[in-house]
């Protein structure tokens, strides 16, 4: 099956700093890409869809200033928090659609906390 | 607009015994397709079965199986044989139409504690 990595897998910043959150498909090229967010106790949303080369869509309710995709190459999606603030703290998970089958492979997740 | 419903925030059972999580879902597509994920505490989310609104048989998976009954919009997951690792979140989904592809539209999930 197909392998998605994270990095970081935790980062803590101050507030107002910006993070980059960095989404691999490791085994198989992605036109396409999905954050996630999940605060505590809570499911997973959706956030935004990444497209390779183009921009992404984002769901609504997410400020697109805010959230920064850039889906750059086949295999790589990055997301900003920019002028991140405490309510950003959640767990950032993204997700690539396998082209054989119906499975979605998970990256592990990246756990942000501003302070 | 897709809808995904688990009605139990939490459930416990006792190791070995079976246990079924509830999944019911809305949707006005004709075809569609249901997921099943686990999320431990790590909080990876680790895939267990799919469900094709097609396929006539019920899916199974090792000691998972998804008790789809089209007609009453469920998509039950059932495991058998629990086993003390199998604690943690499990997430039903739907496949929700995104650009080219497929994102995932979660319910609000289901705590499974197994006890000895």
């Amino acid at each position: 099956g197909a392998v998605v990595s994270q990095h970081p897998s935790w980062v803590i910043c101050k507030s107002g700093t910006s993070v980059k959150i960095e989404c691999r498909s490791l085994d198989f090229q992605a036109t396409t890409m999905f954050w996630y967010r999940q605060f505590p106790k809570q499911s997973l949303m959706l956030m935004a869809t990444s497209n390779e080369g183009s921009k992404a869509t984002y769901e609504q309710g997410v400020e697109k200033d805010k959230f920064l995709i850039n889906h750059a190459s086949l295999t790589l999606s990055t997301l900003t928090v920019t002028s991140a603030h405490p309510e950003d703290s959640s767990f950032y998970i993204c997700s690539v659609e396998y082209p054989i089958g119906n499975e979605q492979f998970f990256g592990p997740g990246t756990r942000l906390t501003v302070l | 607009a897709q809808k995904i419903t688990q009605t139990q925030p939490g459930m416990f059972v006792q190791e070995k015994e079976a246990v079924t999580l509830d999944c019911t879902y809305d949707t006005s597509d004709q075809s569609y397709g249901l997921f099943w994920y686990k999320q431990p505490s790590s909080g990876e989310m680790i895939f267990l079965i799919y469900q094709g609104s097609y396929d006539e048989q019920n899916a199974t998976e090792g000691r998972y199986s998804l008790n789809f009954q089209k007609a009453r919009k469920s998509a039950n997951l059932v495991i058998s044989a629990s086993q003390l690792g199998d604690s943690a979140m499990y997430f039903c989904a739907m496949r929700d139409v995104r650009g080219s592809g497929y994102a995932l539209n979660f319910g609000k999930g289901t705590s499974l504690l197994v006890t000895p």
